[in-house]
């Protein structure tokens, strides 16, 4: 299993500011991803966050929107940009990790980050 | 339709119950199940793989059947630390280890 750690916790931010969310993982790990979950919805993918390369984005998010950065194998950043109201929720990374008994590939959740945008 | 799909909820239960969830996916080329568990305000943790052979661990059985694309999660004995929302996540492999979530089912165990 892995460690994973995001900052902030939470959030309380104005319409049209950014804000930059955090993941650490306390292993090296191909394979990092974000996630939002909406009030009282399950959780949608937003993109897999590449080490070294562009981030690869899900049908209705872009770039611009949510950059990220992958700079090394234990860390990611996910920067929600020009916030509205609507961007209120829950983000979290994830990373993909191998369960050895029946060689499947699944993923841990960081704690996540509760953004509230007014 | 999505692509995976689970029984609405909530489902309130009295303690020592036994409660069944079903949860059905769209697209033959998924290859991994599993079910999560999310408690209130916390992330998703991983509760069991899902194996065609059907897998136990304890009071909880899940079984897949891929001719129905079909998934089921046995809670026996429930107990009040069960309450939470169960998650069914299928792992699209082909499409880079991509999980797709079902909306959750709310159990909720009385006393």
């Amino acid at each position: 299993s892995a460690v994973i750690s995001q900052k902030p916790s939470r959030d309380i931010c104005q319409r049209g500011t950014s804000l930059t969310i955090q993941c650490q993982v306390d292993s090296q790990v191909t394979m990092m991803f974000w996630y939002r979950q909406q009030p009282g919805q399950s959780l949608t993918l937003i993109a897999t966050a590449n080490q070294g390369s562009e981030a690869t984005y899900e049908s209705g998010f872009v770039i611009d929107k949510f950059p990220i950065s992958r700079p090394n194998l234990t860390f990611s950043t996910l920067t929600v940009s020009n916030m509205s109201p609507e961007d209120s929720s829950i983000y979290l990374c994830s990373v993909e990790f191998l369960l050895r008994d029946r060689d499947q590939e699944t993923q841990y959740f960081g704690p996540g980050t509760r953004l509230l945008v007014l | 339709r999505k692509e995976v799909e689970q029984d609405p909820g909530p489902f309130n239960v009295p303690e020592g119950a036994t409660v069944a969830f079903n949860c059905t996916y769209s697209n033959s080329a998924s290859q991994s199940f599993f079910w999560y568990r999310q408690d209130c305000r916390k992330e998703p943790k991983l509760l069991m793989s899902v194996y065609s052979s059907g897998n136990e661990d304890g009071r909880f059985t899940a079984q897949l059947n891929r001719a129905s694309q079909y998934i089921s999660l046995l809670i026996r004995d429930s107990k009040l630390s069960d309450s939470a929302t169960y998650l069914c996540v299928v792992n699209m492999r082909n499409q880079g280890g991509k999980l797709i979530f079902g909306q959750g089912t709310e159990l909720s165990v009385k006393p």
